[in-house]
């Protein structure tokens, strides 16, 4: 069974890097092909893809959004990191973590983690 | 970037009538290497994560109602409930996974 779950702080003050850490479970992410991705949603907005980290270090960052995000992972941990550097009130919202193979579609969410930007 | 626009962003349909969500994206999302459509869709809840409803434009995941379907193809797409139930109340959003990911900017479903 996959699961994932999502994990930081609460609340951060504008200009500060936010760190958010994706745990999961029943999946490696060593196996070929298997990817995971950071997916944002302000309230009562829409979802927002941020990054994507495969198997193989392959990275991938939205455009809008590539300068201010890091993705890495810890296999041995079975953990995803994402850093977003100089956080903004804009940037509230629920950050979620996502499974997926190459190519496809998502099956798998975390629960969601809330994060408020604010002084 | 692919931008996947969804209509209407919002809808009120009585129970047990039909529903339908549009949704079309700025190229095409069908890739001719496997003829596949890229394109998915999902029902979120308040306080949930998306849920998976469909995949590949037209394939029902596992345990998703058969009211639901899905159609289209190239650049325009259709979400279809067949007979809306009290537990379809949501915000439905189109996703094309190719590049890598995009969303439309969700329809909301409601009661008449």
């Amino acid at each position: 069974q996959i699961t994932l779950k999502e994990s930081g702080p609460t609340l951060v003050k504008p200009t500060q890097t936010l760190t958010l850490t994706c745990t999961f479970s029943g999946f490696s992410l060593s196996i070929s092909g298997v990817g995971v991705g950071w997916i944002r949603q302000p309230p009562g907005k829409a979802l927002e893809w941020l990054a994507l980290i495969y198997w193989d270090d392959d990275k991938r960052y939205s455009p809008s959004l590539k300068s201010r995000l890091t993705v890495t992972k810890d296999t041995s941990k079975d953990q995803v990191v994402l850093t977003m550097t100089n956080m903004d009130p804009v940037d509230t919202g629920t950050y979620y973590c996502v499974h997926r193979v190459r190519d496809g579609y998502i099956t798998y969410w975390g629960q969601g983690t809330r994060v408020t930007i604010s002084s | 970037d692919i931008v996947m626009t969804q209509s209407p962003d919002s809808l009120a349909v009585s129970l047990g009538a039909r529903a339908t969500i549009n949704c079309k994206s700025s190229q095409s999302v069908l890739y001719s290497s496997n003829n596949k459509n890229y394109l998915a869709w999902y029902q979120q809840k308040p306080g949930q994560p998306p849920k998976l409803l469909i995949y590949w434009a037209s394939t029902r995941e596992s345990g998703v109602p058969d009211r639901f379907s899905g159609s289209g193809s190239g650049t325009d797409f259709t979400l279809t409930i067949s007979s809306l139930q009290a537990e379809d109340v949501a915000v439905y959003y189109c996703q094309q996974y190719y590049t890598p990911f995009t969303f439309g900017q969700g329809t909301k479903l409601e009661i008449k």
